[in-house]
């Protein structure tokens, strides 16, 4: 099915790091999501986006819903081993009365204490 | 409000046999959303159900079918279980169709075929 371009596919950082991930598509979206998904658990929803050019923060996580409406970036500040976990980003196209989502295959985020 | 939840959370089955997962909604959820979920293959969308009706199908083989009562608990059932379709389910609800609100996830069933 279709799918996002999600990169990087992984990331191994150090505690107190930065990181930084993003989304990209052909495609217009209206609505840009960014999920975590922990090990064997499903995914929660982080944050979402429903406006080109919006900027959210939740806590040390920042998203930005692109002004082209084709991308969106995931930013988490100074992170902690408990960041670790699979992030998922997720877009809605609207075509008629068919919207869906689609998906990204995520970022595999690793943080060395 | 309590979460999805999804049952069982475990299951083994062999190869022909069938499955059928369970997925309840948060309460006053109308729309139940199927993912499949595989090592490097993200989370691919299986189906949609809102108001006991299918609205949406993922390329899926016809092995794969669902059912939304109304109560808005839905199931999905393979048939003819093959070894790939060994994988993380998962079920998410919203109010309203997919992408019109917020989908929440359940746990997922985790079901192995050997």
């Amino acid at each position: 099915g279709q799918q996002l371009n999600q990169s990087p596919q992984s990331m191994f950082i150090q505690e107190g790091e930065d990181v930084s991930m993003n989304c990209t598509s052909s495609s217009i979206f209206n609505t840009w999501l960014w999920y975590k998904q922990d090990p064997g658990e499903g995914p929660v929803l982080l944050i979402a986006l429903y406006k080109a050019g919006e900027l959210t923060s939740n806590g040390r996580l920042t998203a930005q819903f692109g002004i082209t409406r084709k991308d969106s970036f995931l930013n988490i500040s100074a992170s902690i081993p408990s960041d670790v976990g699979i992030y998922f980003c997720a877009g809605q196209e609207n075509a008629g009365n068919n919207r869906k989502l689609i998906w990204g295959l995520g970022t595999s985020l690793a943080v060395n204490p | 409000k309590a979460g999805v939840t999804q049952t069982p959370r475990y299951l083994i089955k062999t190869r022909g046999q069938q499955v059928t997962l369970s997925c309840s909604p948060i309460s006053g959820h109308r729309s139940v959303s199927w993912y499949q979920q595989t090592p490097g293959q993200g989370l691919q969308f299986l189906f949609e159900y809102f108001s006991e009706t299918q609205r949406n199908k993922g390329n899926f083989p016809g092995r794969f079918s669902g059912r939304q009562f109304s109560n808005s608990r839905s199931e999905m059932n393979v048939s003819t279980l093959e070894l790939g379709d060994s994988a993380l389910y998962l079920c998410a609800s919203s109010s309203s169709p997919q992408g019109g609100e917020t989908q929440y996830f359940g746990p997922g069933t985790r079901l192995l075929v050997l």
